[in-house]
C-alpha cells in the first residue's frame, strides 16, 4: 500500500524559533498534499491543501505567513511553523493523494512542543 | 457549519459485540465516504470507503451501510476485538471534511 512518511516525528523547540516538518510520499506521486492539525481527543482540522508546483490554499483562520507550505515536488511537501509559540504546540499530520484518486494516505504525524 | 456529524462521541463494547458508529452529511455533492482508524500518537489509516452508488460495502469484519436519501452512513464492526480500540473518523470527500471522531473501547 501507499506509504507516507513524516519527519521529524517529535520536535521540541524554543519559542520564537522556526520548525520545518517534511512529508514524503514514498511509493507514489502525490499531486495533492494536505496538512492537518489535531489537538488531543479532537478531530483533524484541515490547515491547507497544496498541489505540486502551486501555492497552497489555506483554510479560513489559518495564517499563511505563519504556516509556510511548500510542495515543490511530487513526493515532498514541507510545513514550516515560523516564530513558533506555545499555542502552536500540537500534532501535525500530512496526507497525500495521487492525481484523480480519491484515497488519502496519512503520514504518522509530527508532535510539536514549543517551550 | 460542520459538514459531517458523527456519533456517538465514545462507545464501549464487549469483546465479540457489534460496534456501530454513525455519520450524517449535508452536502449532496460529496461522492466518497471513507472511514479512518487512528491509534494514539499515530496518523489515521484508511479502513474502508464507499461511494454513494452502493448501499453497503463489506471488508472482513468492517461494513459500511449507506443511506443516500437520509444522507447517512455508518460503520459496523462485527465481532469487535480489544485491538479495535481506537478512534474512528468518518469523512466525506470534497474538502477533506472529517467527523469529530468516536473513541471505541472494546472490553475483553
Amino acid at each position: 500500500g501507499a506509504v507516507v512518511s513524516q519527519h521529524p516525528s517529535w520536535v521540541i523547540c524554543k519559542s520564537g524559533t522556526s520548525v520545518k516538518i517534511e512529508c514524503r510520499s514514498l511509493d507514489f506521486q502525490a499531486t495533492t498534499m494536505f496538512w492537518y492539525r489535531q489537538f488531543p481527543k479532537q478531530s483533524l482540522m484541515l490547515m491547507a491543501t497544496s498541489n505540486e508546483g502551486s501555492k497552497a490554499t489555506y483554510e479560513q483562520g489559518v495564517e499563511k505567513d505563519k504556516f509556510l507550505i511548500n510542495h515543490a515536488s511530487l513526493t515532498l511537501s514541507t510545513l514550516t511553523v515560523t516564530s513558533a509559540h506555545p499555542e502552536d504546540s500540537s500534532f501535525y499530520i500530512c496526507s497525500a493523494r495521487e492525481l484523480a484518486q480519491e484515497t488519502q494516505y496519512f503520514g504518522p504525524g509530527t508532535r510539536l512542543l514549543v517551550l | 457549519q460542520q459538514q459531517v456529524k458523527q456519533s456517538p462521541q465514545s462507545l464501549i463494547v464487549q469483546k465479540g459485540g457489534i460496534s456501530i458508529i454513525n455519520c450524517a452529511y449535508e452536502n449532496t455533492a460529496f461522492d466518497y465516504f471513507p472511514w479512518y482508524q487512528q491509534f494514539p500518537g499515530k496518523g489515521p489509516a484508511l479502513l474502508i470507503a464507499i461511494r454513494p452508488d452502493v448501499s453497503e460495502k463489506k471488508e472482513g469484519r468492517f461494513t459500511i451501510s449507506f443511506n443516500k436519501s437520509a444522507k447517512q452512513f455508518s460503520l459496523h464492526i462485527m465481532d469487535s476485538q480489544p485491538g479495535d480500540s481506537a478512534t474512528y473518523f468518518c469523512a466525506a470527500r470534497g474538502k477533506s471534511t472529517f467527523g469529530d471522531g468516536t473513541t471505541l473501547t472494546v472490553k475483553p
